[in-house]
């Protein structure tokens, strides 16, 4: 298993800002996943990140964006740019093989 | 395209009670299948992986079927809880390039169950 950190827990944020949040992981994993949860919907992945390379972005996300680090292979940042309160989600960091995926605690950001 | 359905979306249960919730899935060319629960302002925590070739998964007072041909999945819950109380998601894994490689999670909406004393 793989005991994930993720930071901040949740924000209020103004509209056209923008937010960087943390996942850190307690082993090195190659693969870590970014997805968002809108309120009453499911999870919906955002982006994989490769340490050492860009992200792959699902279809209706862009870089611009949802940029994302991975400087190594336990900790990677997600940024939610130029806010609106369409964003207004709860975003899950996930680490993980085809067997079994693990979540942090989530961050639930509010963009008024 | 994958899609997973819940049913039902909520579901309230006086404690004791056994329950079942399920899970649809249009696509039956699945690598595997994955229970998770949800508490509230935390993340997803696996309950139960059922892969492919198999037909069940057991963890204490958790059953989780698979009919793939079907496409359904069941989780069943025994003697429920009050601390059972959470949203339960189901997450199906596709299988692509032929059978040799899968694609990503497909989760459902989920069900949030409420088991009351």
């Amino acid at each position: 298993s793989a005991v994930i950190s993720q930071k901040p827990s949740r924000d209020i944020c103004q509209r056209g800002t923008s937010l960087t949040i943390q996942c850190q992981v307690d082993s090195q994993v190659t693969m870590m996943f970014w997805y968002r949860q809108q309120p009453g919907q499911s999870l919906t992945l955002i982006a994989t990140a490769n340490q050492g390379s860009e992200a792959t972005y699902e279809s209706g996300f862009v870089i611009d964006k949802f940029p994302i680090s991975r400087p190594n292979l336990t900790f990677s940042t997600l940024t939610v740019s130029n806010m609106s309160p369409e964003d207004s989600s709860i975003y899950l960091c996930s680490v993980g093989t085809d067997e079994k995926l693990f979540f942090g605690s989530g961050t639930q950001l509010s963009v008024l | 395209k994958q899609e997973v359905t819940q049913i039902p979306a909520a579901l309230s249960v006086p404690e004791g009670e056994n329950l079942v919730l399920n899970c649809s899935f249009t696509d039956s060319a699945i690598y595997n299948l994955q229970w998770f629960r949800q508490d509230p302002g935390k993340g997803l925590t696996s309950l139960l992986l059922i892969q492919s070739s198999q037909r069940e998964q057991t963890s204490g007072r958790l059953n989780a079927s698979l009919d793939k041909s079907s496409g359904r999945s069941t989780l069943y819950i025994a003697a429920s809880q009050p601390g059972d109380s959470a949203t339960y998601l189901c997450a199906v894994r596709t299988v692509i390039a032929g059978g040799t490689s899968y694609g990503k999670l497909t989760f459902g909406q989920g069900t949030i169950l409420t088991v009351h004393p």
